[in-house]
């Protein structure tokens, strides 16, 4: 069964410590690794897609790798803003549905 | 318009009620998905729209729920009959076809019933 894992389930970190967030996941013929990040009542924004184990996408203070069983998204030098749910999904096998994880609170603390 | 958009944001309804909750897509987006999302877990899907093929409803948890799709637009989900376990938070998302990967979402419609 095609699972996704997130942890943990909340970080809290003060204004410029660095860290990761872990998704692992179970799936049967990976097509897609999906980063979103979700503000407070607003709908998931996408961030990144990845392909392929060894595959990096950056993007202002984030850098999103993927290995064969789990991706991390790296948050350096974090700012307030940067605070969020941030979601994990993949995409396997024919199947055009993504799995999602339950996410991870960040919340960085000025 | 700029984005998806929901209606309403928040709605409060009685146990037995129907309710209505409506998505506008992006404009030129033909693919339209509805999602549930409950605390702690990880969005539910529910149902999915492309262009003008058969919706694939796979993912309705009970014959209480049903969506419908306009025009190749406008998107309204129906839940009959709600109970409490239906409170959530619904989301709707839109994407170009074969773009499933890149979902645009709006900012959901929060149900509670009380």
């Amino acid at each position: 069964e095609d699972q996704v894992t997130q942890s943990p389930e909340a970080l809290r970190l003060q204004e410029g410590e660095s860290s990761s967030l872990n998704c692992s996941y179970t799936v049967s013929g990976l097509r897609g690794l999906f980063w979103y990040r979700q503000d407070p009542g607003k709908g998931p924004e996408f961030l990144f897609t990845l392909y392929s184990a060894g595959e990096e996408k950056e993007k202002e203070r984030l850098k999103a790798t993927l290995t064969k069983k789990e991706s991390f998204l790296h948050i350096t030098a974090p700012k307030p803003e940067d605070s969020a749910t941030y979601l994990c999904a993949v995409q396997g096998g024919s199947n055009y549905q993504l799995i999602w994880g339950a996410g991870t609170k960040l919340i960085i603390k000025p | 318009g700029a984005g998806v958009s929901q209606s309403p944001s928040n709605k409060v309804t009685e146990k037995g009620k129907d309710v209505e909750l409506r998505c506008d897509p992006i404009s030129g987006h033909t693919a339209l998905y509805w999602y549930r999302q409950s605390l702690g877990q990880g969005l539910e899907f529910l149902i999915y729209f492309q262009g003008n093929s058969a919706p694939d409803k796979s993912g309705l948890p009970s014959d209480r729920f049903s969506a419908e799709r306009t025009g190749g637009s406008v998107s309204t989900l129906t839940i009959q009959r709600t109970q409490q376990e239906d409170s959530a938070v619904y989301l709707c998302a839109s994407s170009l076809a074969g773009r499933d990967n890149e979902q645009f979402f709006g900012p959901g419609t929060r149900l509670t019933v009380l």
